[in-house]
């Protein structure tokens, strides 16, 4: 089973911010938080992951509260070609699987 | 960065006959192999992972079977399919923190 509670869907318009919440409250120490996305009918798509500490990259920045128990993914100026099913995984670092739940859809709106 | 191919890319097969879906990695040596379904409208399914050559752990009891003959090189098979195997089938490669995701293959099967 995921170990990720993720709303089922959530909605955006185009130019603003888009904030995914996750919560994983039964997440180990060794454990990191993945973000992928999923676009209709391809294959999922790497965003970005952490351990603890607040990470950033070119696509978005990944939020991690102190206690780890949540996270929040920041597309900072969502576009349209954004719409996707966005998963939040906890796993267990390199060798870890990745355990995919029903993720949030995200629609971004003009 | 490393390359998935799967094919083929879509595939409809009657009831009761074989299958045979082949993924190869570019890009990478000795990586974590995967095999995921997403039956429509769900979540991926992790069906099958490998370590390595000929080593192949099954993550759901099934009607499907999976092979890695070479370092790059994944197989999933039936001898005889079901409507239930009807689904979007993924391959994925891993050698870090980050899955990479082939484009999939829609398996219908009627």
């Amino acid at each position: 089973d995921a170990k990720t509670t993720q709303p089922t869907s959530m909605d955006c318009a185009e130019g603003r911010a888009a904030n995914l919440p996750c919560n994983h409250s039964t997440i180990s120490g060794n454990e990191y938080v993945y973000w992928y996305r999923q676009i209709h009918s391809q294959g999922p798509q790497y965003i970005i992951h952490g351990l603890k500490n607040n990470e950033t990259n070119e696509m978005a920045s990944l939020i991690i509260t102190e206690d780890r128990k949540s996270s929040t993914l920041i597309l900072p100026h969502a576009t349209l070609r954004d719409t996707a099913v966005y998963y939040c995984i906890v796993s267990g670092g390199s060798q870890g699987n990745l355990i995919f739940g029903k993720g949030t859809k995200l629609s971004v709106k003009p | 960065s490393q390359t998935i191919h799967q094919w083929p890319a879509t595939l409809v097969q009657p009831v009761g006959s074989p299958l045979s879906l082949e993924c190869t990695v570019e890009g990478t040596s000795n990586p974590n192999l995967y095999w995921y379904r997403q039956a429509a409208g769900r979540g991926l399914q992790l069906l099958f992972y490998s370590v390595g050559i000929g080593q192949i752990s099954s993550e759901v009891p099934q009607n499907l079977s999976a092979s890695r003959p070479q370092d790059r090189q994944f197989i999933l098979s039936s001898k005889k399919l079901l409507l239930s195997d009807s689904g979007f089938y993924l391959c994925a490669s891993r050698d870090s923190y980050e899955q990479y995701f082939g484009p999939g293959t829609r398996l219908t099967v009627t």
